[in-house]
């Protein structure tokens, strides 16, 4: 049974527009959410992070939204540029630092010059 | 500070064969964790090491085992091997544990022929 379930595979974007990405999880227990971008042929990496007791973190373009009522969080990019073309990965834990990351399956956005 | 490094990047073996993979994590992390990515499957967890000892572990066969040095370097091993264990093998590092922040390896392709 997924956890954390990010339930589109795809997602094409106009560069300048912005681009959302969703992820939903199931385990209340949840504390902490993070979104990874991953190139092909390379190892994820960091981009954001929220933790349960905010609902909104903002880094530059980057910005997370956490609806803990609905167990959903999403990722914004504005504007979105062509070189964030890659694929978005949600991950959630619980039970403090010890606890499993999580993964969703991961949303490529394509972002159109 | 250097990144989380993984050898080798590229690997072809044959079934029944078995694999070491390395991985040396962030300077100053203790918490190194194994991943496998397949198309279609996300990141898979395999196990967690923290001071030389397995914290957590996923839900893989025992073929799939790993080991943690006092340096916190650390290495996985794969026993008798099967077409299906053609993977990217991921590896982490965090301060000290999963539930936080991770960073990433670049990975190592297997390939099983």
């Amino acid at each position: 049974d997924q956890q954390v379930k990010q339930n589109s595979p795809s997602l094409s974007v106009q560069e300048g527009r912005i681009s959302i990405l969703n992820c939903d999880y199931t385990n209340s227990m949840f504390d902490y959410f993070l979104w990874y971008k991953k190139y092909p042929a390379e190892g994820p990496t960091f981009l954001i992070s929220i933790s349960s007791i905010k609902d909104k973190n903002e880094d530059g373009r980057f910005t997370v939204f956490l609806n803990k009522s609905a167990k959903h969080l999403s990722l914004h990019i504005v504007p979105s540029q062509p070189g964030d073309s890659a694929v978005y990965f949600c991950a959630a834990s619980g039970g403090g630092s010890q606890g499993n990351l999580i993964f969703g399956k991961g949303t490529k956005l394509s972002v159109k010059p | 500070k250097a990144g989380v490094t993984q050898t080798p990047r590229y690997l072809i073996k044959t079934r029944g064969q078995q694999v070491t993979l390395s991985c040396s994590p962030i300077s100053g992390h203790r918490s190194v964790s194994w991943y496998q990515q397949t198309p279609g499957q996300g990141l898979q967890f395999l196990f967690e090491y923290f001071s030389e000892t397995q914290r957590n572990k996923g839900n893989f066969p025992g073929r799939f085992s790993g080991r943690q040095f006092s340096n916190s370097r650390s290495e996985m091993n794969v026993s008798t091997l099967e077409l299906g264990d053609s993977a990217l093998y991921l590896c982490a590092s965090s301060l000290v544990g999963p539930g936080e922040t991770q960073y990433f390896g670049p990975g190592t392709r297997l390939l099983v022929l």
